[in-house]
């Protein structure tokens, strides 16, 4: 009931072209849901978030669509670029601070 | 990056040396968090912190010990370091009202 379940494990993407990486869980009691994007070499970085009250958060050309009564949610990456060339982890959290879950990551690869 | 190092940043070991991670963090979060993270297996929490002397476990807790003794500094030792520990180790501190965790840079732990 812990585990976040995160699809493809890998992604090649044309410059341009549109990024979906999906993410679903089974513990209802989430009630926030991020996503980090990690280079190599580097640790997890805060890309977007959101929480079950809402069903999509658009930042720029990152947006995430959330879908309560199936238990998923998604990160879209519009006009994706070589710069977003990195490995994307969703995520879940409850009880502020005491229980985290990531995914087990999607390595994108944007063609120039 | 939330003020947070780690030292060291790499390691070579040998089996059943004893290691100690240090993970340090300059803003005064409450929250402190070792993971490990290993290819197709995302980010798993090993111990966690909720205050100076305060520590619970995570996920993936065997063989790992940590320690707390200021707000700053969170260790993290492998009492007897075996070759299933290495890793790349990442702490992380938990900032603000929106659950949002800052990674450090990590630590890659080679045991032979």
């Amino acid at each position: 009931q812990q585990q976040v379940k995160q699809s493809p494990q890998s992604l090649i993407v044309q410059k341009g072209g549109i990024s979906i990486i999906n993410c679903a869980y089974e513990n209802t009691a989430f009630d926030y849901f991020p996503w980090y994007q990690q280079f190599p070499g580097k640790g997890p970085a805060l890309l977007i978030a959101i929480r079950p009250d809402v069903s999509e958060k658009k930042e720029g050309r990152f947006t995430i669509s959330f879908n309560k009564s199936a238990k998923q949610f998604s990160l879209h990456i519009m006009d994706s670029q070589p710069g977003d060339s990195a490995t994307y982890f969703c995520a879940a959290s409850m009880d502020y601070g005491q229980n985290f879950v990531f995914g087990p990551g999607t390595r994108l690869s944007v063609l120039p | 990056d939330a003020g947070i190092t780690q030292s060291p940043r790499h390691k070579v070991t040998e089996t059943g040396t004893p290691v100690t991670l240090r993970c340090h963090q300059t803003e005064n979060h409450r929250y402190m968090y070792w993971y490990r993270q290993d290819p197709g297996h995302g980010l798993r929490l090993i111990h966690y912190s909720y205050g100076v002397k305060d520590t619970d476990k995570g996920e993936v807790s065997d063989g790992y010990s940590v320690s707390r003794s200021k707000t700053e500094d969170f260790l993290l030792t492998l009492e007897s370091a075996t070759s299933s520990q290495t890793s790349v180790y990442f702490c992380a501190t938990l900032a603000g009202e929106a659950d949002t965790q800052y990674f450090g840079p990590g630590t890659r732990l080679t045991v032979l």
